[in-house]
């Protein structure tokens, strides 16, 4: 059974950088591709991004330059940061597993976080 | 780019179906099979309803089914359950290393 198990600060202010973790448990952690999502309070997904086990790497263009993914295959772990957030920016993140064109199987149980001054 | 088009919210009583729609360009939902559609009850993860336009996963109720016709996707549930009265999202390829989401409906189950 596979399970995604994420982490990371809930509480940011402005400017800071948002850093997450997500750690996968079960199944193949380098034959899949991997993806984090966000949903702000009461509105719809936005994909942020996704990895491989390889480090290679694609970003919602909107975030882009914000953005940035990780691996950590030693650890089934793959990361994200968003640096100079901003209140828009608060949100439950999500990592799953899957790819633009593969759907998302699996997630995690998502992180809450909220950025305020 | 813009989220894909689904209506805000649907409705039906028990034992009825619904459809919910799905509406994008012929560069996303148009040009190809990646469309999904996910389940989210309040407060929990997406689950996966619908892959490829029309394949379901194991264990999800054949009353979920998914259909396409040029830039509209829709996903039909048949038979109307309590349990599903849930937010449904439609996602789709967008072109090279991109996806998009729709807004989501809230479905009713009256």
């Amino acid at each position: 059974q596979v399970q995604l198990q994420q982490w990371g600060a809930g509480l940011l202010k402005p400017s800071e950088t948002l850093s997450l973790t997500c750690a996968v448990y079960g199944g193949s952690f380098s034959a899949y591709y991997w993806t984090w999502i966000r949903q702000p309070p009461g509105k719809g997904l936005e994909w942020i991004g996704e990895i491989n086990h390889s480090g290679s790497t694609s970003h919602n263009p909107s975030l882009k330059s914000r953005v940035t993914i990780s691996v950590d295959t030693s650890k089934n772990q793959l990361s994200l940061r968003l640096s100079s957030v901003t209140a828009a920016d608060t949100g439950v993140y999500y990592c799953a597993r899957g790819a633009v064109v593969t759907p998302y199987d699996y997630w995690g149980q998502g992180i809450l976080v909220t950025v305020s001054s | 780019q813009s989220a894909l088009t689904q209506p805000p919210s649907a409705s039906g009583s028990p034992g009825q179906s619904v459809t919910i729609s799905c509406t994008g360009t012929s560069s996303d939902v148009g040009g190809h099979n990646y469309v999904s559609w996910y389940q989210q009850y309040p407060g929990k993860a997406p689950k996966l309803m619908v892959y490829e336009v029309t394949k379901r996963p194991s264990g999800v109720p054949d009353r979920f089914s998914g259909s396409k016709s040029g830039n509209t996707a829709s996903l039909t549930v048949s038979g109307l359950q309590a349990e599903d009265e849930a937010d449904y999202y439609c996602s789709s390829y967008a072109g090279i290393n991109n996806l998009l989401f729709g807004g989501g409906t809230k479905l009713t189950v009256l």
